[in-house]
């Protein structure tokens, strides 16, 4: 168990709707990141957060949006959602591990299904 | 921009076999290095990491050196075990102004045989 919790587990939704997933770091860790994994683009890096402000973005679309709330939990919001955004959404949550390293943990996911 | 790319799978061996994973990186930086394992129905655990170069990255018997000079980070393991089956992910992290973020090889599936 890496700390790091999300929900739902599972998300069954159809094209055209808006859905929320979210995030709880580990105790003491500021920063979140959300990845998206599927099998055509692999593991791909969306979005951090740290301590409530965004912090870095990838290759994120413009349909999705995420913030971080004072009590330092994540959602990602998905809107607009279209078939191929079937996915496993990942968050993470990272600690400093010196040298300017970030260890980055990773909660179980959130498999979504557009219909 | 900065990429992993590593050997594609499946990658099929027998009990107690030598494997090796294949990594090389492209990066403009000093990138920190690592190896992530996604057992099936699960998220990513970090494996191992290494942060410059020669250093050696270990666990669970598994090992990776930073090799500068070929920018590679190849993943051996002496003995493999039936549990070890999962899917592999190189992945590097310039850390700096990018906090860390990390980008991923494809992923590498492993399956072990008794």
């Amino acid at each position: 168990d890496s700390g790091v919790t999300q929900t739902p587990k599972h998300l069954i939704t159809a094209t055209g709707q808006r859905v929320t997933l979210r995030c709880s770091p580990r105790s003491g860790d500021l920063s979140v990141y959300w990845y998206q994994q599927s099998l055509d683009q692999g593991l791909q890096f969306l979005i951090q957060y740290y301590n409530g402000e965004e912090r870095a973005k990838g290759n994120i679309l413009e349909r999705f949006s995420a913030q971080q709330f004072p009590d330092l939990h994540s959602e990602l919001n998905l809107s607009s959602l279209e078939l191929g955004d079937s996915a496993l959404y990942f968050c993470a949550s990272s600690v400093e591990s010196g040298g300017g390293t970030y260890e980055q943990y990773f909660g179980p996911g959130t498999r979504l299904t557009v219909t | 921009g900065d990429s992993v790319t590593q050997m594609e799978g499946p990658v099929t061996l027998s009990e107690e076999a030598f494997l090796t994973i294949n990594c090389t990186y492209t990066a403009t930086g000093y990138p920190s290095l690592f190896w992530y394992v996604q057992y099936p129905g699960e998220g990513l655990q970090l494996l191992l990491k290494a942060t410059k170069a020669d250093d050696k990255g270990s666990n669970k018997g598994f090992e990776a050196t930073y090799r500068k000079e070929t920018t590679s980070f190849h993943l051996e393991k002496g003995s493999v075990q039936v549990s070890d089956s999962a899917v592999y992910f190189c992945a590097l992290s310039d850390g700096g102004g990018s906090q860390g973020n990390l980008i991923f090889g494809k992923g590498t599936k492993l399956s072990v045989k008794p």
